[in-house]
């Protein structure tokens, strides 16, 4: 059992929005720690996709945006596309157990 | 270009242990807090360890807790794990990862390609 949930599954066809969702708690997201979104292709590495709650490194698409409210925080992709089926991780810092802490992630389907 | 080569992994028998190591290329090593984080077969993304710049903070999931332990040696730009008293659990593809500032409370904003321990009889 994740510490932040996450919706096993989310799917759109080609050109849609689709959002993913990440709900935490007063020991994490609640108590104002960042949240940061990451991209894992099937295969590779997980790659950092937003960072700070709604800020894009470099090279990142502006189809790909975060939100964060309360204890909860969003991915939204907008104008998907094939090349970004891929598994989304949600993560952020829990003071409760002194570390950082991750989604159960959510695999996108691009039908 | 930043590059996290990790190397060590391998099958090895419950109850033994497994040292992995990180080289690090690319960026100020002595910055940035460093992590390890791992991914079971068909799971998800699990933070094991983290280390911030001078050694001088270190936390660890709960379920490595007293088994492993993370180390760094600045000089060489290499982060390590050692890894005792194995479990199938741990069976998994152990991810160096660059921290994104100082502390270990910030993102993870690149990552090695990882290397997978296999604990097994």
């Amino acid at each position: 059992q994740s510490v932040l949930t996450q919706p096993p599954s989310v799917s759109g066809a080609p050109g849609q929005r689709v959002t993913i969702s990440c709900t935490g708690s007063s020991s994490n997201i609640g108590a104002g720690y960042d949240v940061h979104w990451y991209q894992q292709l099937p295969g590779t590495a997980p790659k950092l996709l937003i960072y700070g709650n709604s800020s894009r490194p470099s090279g990142v698409p502006d189809r790909f945006s975060g939100s964060k409210s309360g204890t909860s925080a969003s991915l939204a992709i907008t104008g998907l596309q094939a090349e970004d089926e891929a598994d989304y991780y949600c993560q952020s810092y829990d003071s409760s157990l002194s570390g950082p802490v991750f989604g159960g992630g959510t695999k996108l389907t691009v039908l | 270009e930043v590059q996290l080569v990790e190397s060590g992994g391998g099958l090895v028998q419950p109850g033994r242990s497994l040292r992995l190591s990180c080289a690090a290329s690319g960026f100020t090593f002595d910055d940035y807090a460093m992590h390890w984080v791992r991914q079971a077969p068909g799971k998800g993304l699990e933070w094991v360890s983290g280390i911030i710049w001078n050694s001088g903070r270190i936390g660890y999931a709960d379920s490595v807790k007293g088994r492993f332990t993370i180390s760094r040696d600045n000089a060489k730009n290499s982060l390590y794990l050692q890894m005792n008293s194995l479990r199938a659990e741990d069976t998994a593809l152990y991810y160096c990862a660059k921290g994104g500032g100082y502390s270990i409370r910030e993102n993870f904003d690149y990552w090695g390609q990882g290397t997978l321990v296999s604990v097994s009889s």
